[in-house]
């Protein structure tokens, strides 16, 4: 079964405070996305993975395919993203599966 | 700008009706999507359309259907025999099937 599974579901920082998101997956993938979903519903891509590491801005994304996992960072987190982060995989069929979300509140 | 827009932002249904979620882009992509969001659970697919005039169902495509007249148009049409509507649905679109999707605002859709 292809499965995507997100920890934590919430999360409440201080602002700059370092988060970190983490996102595992059951097989083997042609690709990663993070995504961040508004209050308002609007989806945005953040970044697209297949090996190694990305970074834009105070946002950092990492994976590992031996272990299946990557993580979404954010340094200096600062209330304006506040917002709900999703991990997206692509398998070898080119259908994406989406993770549940996590839920992030960054308070001033 | 370029984009996905969709149309209407809420839309409430009666019990029998159905109601047709609009969808349009003009980046010029091939590839079209509907998800449905529900609380505590992944987007999960619905419809998909990789060409104008051919389309394919996704995960969950009972009680729903779709049309692909126009390369920039992707209405998504749900039925009465869609027992459980009430979600949030959101288009998408990329240059090709299987590459990250560009996404909409969404719909919120809600029974009366």
């Amino acid at each position: 079964k292809n499965e995507v599974e997100q920890s934590p579901q919430n999360l409440t920082a201080q602002e700059g405070e370092f988060i970190t998101i983490n996102c595992s997956y059951s097989v083997g993938i042609s690709a990663l996305h993070w995504l961040q979903q508004h209050p308002g519903g609007g989806i945005v891509s953040l970044f697209m993975l297949s090996s190694g590491k990305k970074k834009h801005g105070r946002l950092i994304a990492t994976i590992n395919i031996q272990e299946k996992h990557s993580s979404l960072h954010i340094t200096a987190s600062h209330p304006r993203d506040s917002a709900v982060y999703i991990c997206a995989v692509r398998y070898g069929g080119n259908q994406f599966y989406f993770g549940t979300g996590t839920s992030l509140t960054v308070i001033p | 700008d370029g984009g996905i827009t969709q149309s209407p932002k809420y839309l409430f249904r009666k019990e029998g009706q159905n109601v047709t979620l609009s969808c349009e882009q003009n980046l010029n992509h091939d590839a079209m999507y509907w998800y449905r969001q529900d609380p505590g659970q992944g987007l999960r697919l619905i419809y998909y359309s990789q060409i104008v005039n051919d389309f394919q169902k996704g995960d969950i495509a009972e009680g729903y259907s779709v049309s692909r007249e126009k390369k920039e148009s992707f209405p998504l049409t749900v039925t009465s025999a869609q027992k459980n509507p009430t979600a949030f649905y959101l288009c998408a679109s990329s240059i090709v099937w299987g590459e990250g999707p560009n996404f909409g605002d969404g719909t919120r859709l809600s029974i009366l």
